[in-house]
C-alpha cells in the first residue's frame, strides 16, 4: 500500500506565480518529511524537510508546511522560475524507529514562460 | 567532496541474465540504500545497508540482493532478470539512519 500520496501526477504553473504540490501520508508513525526534486537523467537532490515538531519550515522561496492533523503537507514555491521544472518526491520516515524513506510517486512540475 | 558514485550508468540485458550494479558513496557515510524507480511508481526502497549489515529490506523478490563492503561500497544483484525489471536503480548514502540521503545519478538498467 502507497504510505505516501502524491496525488497530482504533474502541475503546470506560470513563472513568477506560486507553484503549490501535495503529499498526503498513512502512516501516523511518520514525523520526519521531506522534498526531492529530480531532474531528467540526474539523481533526486534534497530540497527541504521538515520535523513534525514544527508546522512550517522556510528555505528561501522553498516553504514546507505540516499539517499532522490531516496527515498532509505542501511545498510552495514563490515565485516559480523556469528551473524549478522537474519532478518532485515527497519523501517520510519515522525517526525513532529503525525504519527507511518511505517515497510517494512524485510530481512533474512544469513552469510556463 | 566527491558526490555518490554508481556504475554502470547504462546497460542492456536480455531476460535471465543477472546483473551487478556498483555504489560507492560519499567518504565518511557509512549507510547505502537502494531504491528502484520505474515510470508511475516512484522510488521504491530495495534495501538499506550500514556497516556492512542489511538494516531494512523492501518488498522486492529475493531476485534483489545486495551486499555492502567494509570500505562502505555497495552493490546490488538481480538474477534472472525478467522485462519489468527494467527501471533506473539509484543508490543513495547517509551518516547514518534518520539523515538525508545523497544520491547518485542511477544505473539505468533495460531488460530486452
Amino acid at each position: 500500500d502507497q504510505q505516501v500520496k502524491q496525488n497530482s501526477p504533474s502541475l503546470s504553473v506560470q513563472e513568477g506565480r506560486i507553484s503549490i504540490l501535495n503529499c498526503d501520508y498513512t502512516n501516523s508513525m511518520f514525523d520526519y518529511f521531506l522534498w526531492y526534486k529530480k531532474y531528467p537523467a540526474e539523481g533526486p537532490t534534497f530540497l527541504i524537510s521538515i520535523s513534525s515538531i514544527k508546522d512550517k519550515n522556510e528555505d528561501g522561496r522553498f516553504t514546507v508546511f505540516l499539517n499532522k492533523s490531516a496527515k498532509h503537507l505542501s511545498l510552495h514555491i514563490v515565485p516559480s522560475q523556469p528551473g524549478d521544472s522537474a519532478v518532485y518526491f515527497c519523501a517520510a520516515k519515522a525517526m525513532n524507529r529503525d525504519d527507511k524513506i518511505i517515497f510517494g510517486k512524485g510530481t512533474r512540475l512544469h513552469i510556463l514562460p | 567532496k566527491a558526490g555518490v558514485t554508481q556504475t554502470p550508468r547504462y546497460l542492456i540485458k536480455t531476460r535471465g541474465q543477472q546483473v551487478t550494479l556498483s555504489c560507492s558513496p560519499i567518504s565518511g557515510h557509512r549507510s547505502v540504500s537502494w531504491y528502484q524507480q520505474t515510470p508511475g511508481q516512484g522510488l521504491q526502497f530495495l534495501f538499506e545497508y550500514f556497516s556492512e549489515t542489511q538494516r531494512n529490506k523492501g518488498n522486492f523478490p529475493g531476485r534483489f540482493s545486495g551486499r555492502q563492503f567494509s570500505n562502505s561500497r555497495s552493490e546490488m544483484n538481480v538474477s534472472t532478470l525478467e522485462l519489468g525489471d527494467s527501471a533506473l536503480y539509484l543508490c543513495a548514502s547517509s551518516l547514518g539512519q534518520g539523515n538525508v540521503l545523497t544520491f547518485g545519478a542511477g544505473s539505468r538498467l533495460t531488460v530486452l
